[in-house]
Order: C-alpha cells, then structure tokens, then sequence
C-alpha cells in the first residue's frame, strides 16, 4: 500500500463551524506532513509532525489545529476559519530518514463561506 | 537565499513536441533536486530526482541533468502525450530543512 488516504474530497464550511481533515497512510511512514495549496500556486508547508511530535509549525493561525494520534493518523482541526483559508489542503508522508521523497494525498478541497 | 524558480507557463505543445521545462536554483551547499507533477485533482507526485552533481534522473520518458555549474535542474521529454498535460514543480531539498517548491508550470498538451 503506497497511498495516502485524505477525507473528505471536498468541504463547505462556514466561518463559525469546527470541522476535521483526515489524513491516513499504511507505508510505516514516521515524517507527516500538511501542506496548504492555493490555486495555481505550489503547496505551502503548514506542519511537520516527526514519530506523532509536531516538529515543525510554519507560524500557522491558531485557527488550525493538528494532531496526530498514532503514526498512521494525521488530522487537522478547523474552527473559525476566513474566506481566504479556502485552499487544497494536502497530506503528506515520509520516511524519517529520506525526508525530501514525500508521497502526497489527492488533498480536500476547502472552501469557506 | 534559498529559492527555486521555474519558468513561467503555461506551456501548450502538441502531441509528440519535445519539452523543457526550465528550473534554477539557489541554495547553501549541494541540495537533492527533485521534479514533482500534479495531475487534475490529485496531490504531488515524485516525477524524478538526483541527488549530487551531473546526475540525471529519469521516469515515465521525463529526464533532468543536475548542473552545478549552471544551479538548474531542466527538465526535458522527447515526445509529449496528451496523458502528460499537468503541472510540473520543481523542487529542492537540503537535510534537515523541509522541500521548497517552484511556482510551477502548466502543461497543456493538444492532439
């Protein structure tokens, strides 16, 4: 299994809802990644989470929140977001020691009203 | 400072065109260089990579030569295919800092 899984495809929300991304790989990848990608932009690294540790927070808003609950999990929590986060939200993974060949969800399709 | 940057798309070729999709870089020391591509809806896949200087790497009829002495990565297909239509990143890594990514470039390939 070389996939990661990302759920939902697609979401709506409003800028009062609590909603989740949900990431899952089966590669015993230890490195998980989010990215957040704009239209005709590249991905943009959010967090980095290293053996279930966040390791890496690009000065993300509060607004998201991650967690990882074991090491095939990854979510990100959403509360109170703004139109301009509206964006394809990818997941990612790694081995540990080849941090550079990321293997990369389809993504959810975010949009915020 | 450290950046990568490709040439500017869209690209729009014709099936069986040949292809380069230019790529610089900029970086402290000798970063691994690395091609992804993007298909309609999906996420980033690794297209291609090398890892020192004067290495190619090659997949799917897609090459690209690590130059160090020009800093680019260029990458070239002999023959495009309409299945090939995507967008291209080019990207770079460097231990311990996480992958940085170009702006990317539209392919559009017509039959």
């Amino acid at each position: 299994d070389t996939e990661v899984t990302q759920t939902p495809k697609h979401l709506v929300m409003g800028m009062t809802n609590k909603k989740s991304l949900k990431c899952e790989q089966h590669m015993g990848h230890r490195a998980m990644y989010w990215y957040k990608q704009k239209a005709k932009k590249p991905p943009e690294l959010m967090f980095v989470y290293s053996y279930e540790k966040l390791s890496i927070n690009e000065s993300v808003p509060s607004r998201f929140s991650p967690e990882c609950p074991n090491s095939s999990l990854l979510n990100l929590h959403l509360h109170a977001l703004q139109p301009e986060d509206s964006a394809l939200y990818l997941c990612a993974s790694s081995q540990q020691f080849d941090r550079e060949k990321l293997f990369f969800g389809s993504g959810t399709q975010l949009s915020v009203l | 400072g450290n950046s990568v940057t490709q040439m500017e798309g869209p690209v729009t070729l014709s099936e069986e065109a040949f292809l380069t999709i230019n790529c610089t870089y900029t970086a402290t020391g000798y970063p691994s260089l690395f091609w992804y591509v993007q298909y309609p809806g999906e996420g980033l896949q690794l297209l291609l990579k090398a890892t020192k200087a004067d290495d190619k790497g090659s997949n799917k009829g897609f090459e690209a030569t690590y130059r160090k002495e020009t800093t680019s990565f260029h990458l070239e297909k002999g023959s495009v295919q309409v299945s090939d239509s995507a967008v291209y990143f080019c990207a770079r890594g460097q231990a311990g800092t996480a992958l940085i990514f170009g702006k990317g470039t539209t392919l559009s390939v017509s039959s």
